[in-house]
């Protein structure tokens, strides 16, 4: 079966542009989350979507970055007027259920801003 | 604030020997934990769990150890083997909570020949 799906694996952009990150979850996994690794750093926490609920968008770093998820399936990152300290590799993980049970993670998409 | 902490950013063992990886966290509602390992451009992979009413849980050569009293868990990997090397990420939940995952900054094990 298929895993987690990102793409595109990898982007550079030009610092001021917008981009989208797009995730495609296992099939029927209700929790879905996006996390960021800096270089050197851990994984900074998001977003998190479950089910129908409100997402939990208390991980943002500001107002230029914004997630939607359709349908309950495929989850989009934007990036806003990205600048350097975007560049990140960018981590979607989804989940059949919120608790007690592993997230599985895609490979990511490495972002850099130049 | 940095409620899940993994203090030692590198670990180097050599093989056939135990390693041991160490995670401190401060949220007191965190009652499930897991272990994941990341190795280079990859996502990390799930590795084991362990729910807050345990102290340990035990997969073949991976043992992970919870102190609820400490807030302290460990993942223990004996014998430790050349394909070990890898980030190893704690992370923790709520599960009738926030729920959402959060993560440790990561320890590099190397294992020596």
């Amino acid at each position: 079966g298929a895993g987690v799906s990102q793409s595109p694996s990898n982007k550079v952009t030009e610092k001021g542009k917008d981009v989208e990150l797009r995730c495609d979850p296992i099939s029927g996994h209700t929790a879905l989350y996006w996390y960021r690794q800096s270089l050197g750093q851990g994984l900074e926490f998001l977003i998190y979507f479950q089910g129908n609920s409100a997402p939990d968008k208390s991980g943002l770093p500001s107002d230029r970055f914004s997630a939607e998820r359709t349908g309950g399936s495929v989850s989009t990152l934007t990036i806003q007027r990205t600048q350097q300290e975007d560049s990140a590799v960018y981590l979607c993980a989804s989940s059949p259920q919120p608790a007690r049970a592993e997230a599985f993670f895609g490979q990511g998409t490495r972002l850099t801003v130049v | 604030d940095q409620q899940v902490k993994q203090n030692s950013p590198s670990l180097s063992v050599q093989e056939g020997r135990i390693s041991i990886l160490n995670c401190d966290y401060t949220n007191s509602m965190f009652d499930y934990f897991l272990w994941y390992k990341k190795y280079p451009a990859e996502g990390p992979t799930f590795l084991i769990s362990i729910s807050s009413i345990k102290d340990k849980n035990e997969d073949g050569r991976f043992t992970v150890f919870l102190n609820k009293s400490a807030k302290h868990l460990s993942l223990h990997i004996v014998p430790s083997q050349p394909g070990d090397s890898a980030v190893y990420f704690c992370a923790a939940n709520e599960v009738q909570g926030a729920q959402k995952l959060v993560f440790g900054q990561g320890t590099r094990l190397t294992i020596n020949p």
